[in-house]
């Protein structure tokens, strides 16, 4: 069974924190995302990666950056957390391929920054 | 940048009522998916369609690919309380390779006993 996993359900920080959030998939994919989820705005693309190492920008890069050393694991980080990134964070996978194909979801972090 | 816009934003109906939900863009899609999250879980595809003029059913849900490959529409049947969550809209990001997606913003469904 396909499954992704994220390394907290509910996370509360303080601003300047540095914060880590942490993705892992079973499912030998290529390609990771990071989303951030808020109310009327749908999902918006932070980080994406399509191969160990190799990363690319997203619509909202700002504030954020990204690992992946391990081709499973994709991990986000804000260097100094502050309040306007509350917010739910969902990791992503796809395999490999041209177009639009099935992201795997996993079940979210929740990231209240006081 | 191709955008998805989903209406309504918001749906409040009964146990039993029939609903549609709206996905439109200026752009063409190679294909769009559709995608259901629960409360406190990442979405879940339903579908994707392909081809211009398609539908697809999956028990009450019915889903329709625009002729054009413009919009899609979502159309539920005898809507029972199971049905509520978020229901996405999704097409590949143009230009791109990887798998990127572009979303819409949303429906949220509640249906109530």
């Amino acid at each position: 069974d396909v499954k992704v996993t994220q390394s907290s359900r509910y996370l509360v920080k303080r601003t300047g924190e540095k914060v880590f959030l942490e993705c892992v998939q079973d499912m030998d994919h290529e390609n990771m995302f990071w989303y951030r989820q808020d109310p009327g705005l749908g999902l918006r693309l932070i980080y994406f990666s399509y191969d160990v190492k190799m990363k690319e920008k997203g619509d909202i890069p700002e504030g954020y950056s990204v690992s992946r050393e391990k081709k499973e694991r994709f991990s986000l980080i804000l260097e100094s957390a502050s309040t306007n990134q509350t917010s739910m964070y969902l990791c992503a996978s796809s395999p490999e391929t041209r177009g639009g194909t099935e992201q795997y979801f996993g079940p979210g972090t929740r990231l209240t920054v006081t | 940048t191709q955008l998805l816009e989903q209406s309504p934003q918001f749906l409040s109906i009964q146990e039993g009522e029939n609903l549609t939900v709206y996905c439109n863009s200026s752009s063409v899609f190679s294909s769009l998916q559709w995608y259901r999250q629960e409360p406190g879980e990442g979405p879940v595809l339903l579908v994707t369609v392909v081809t211009g003029g398609e539908v697809k059913k999956l028990k009450r849900l019915t889903f329709q690919f625009g002729d054009a490959r413009k919009d899609s529409s979502l159309h539920i049947t005898a809507a029972q309380p199971g049905d509520t969550g978020l229901y996405l809209c999704a097409g590949p990001a143009g230009g791109t390779s990887y798998g990127k997606l572009t979303f819409g913003q949303g429906t949220i469904l509640t249906v109530h006993p």
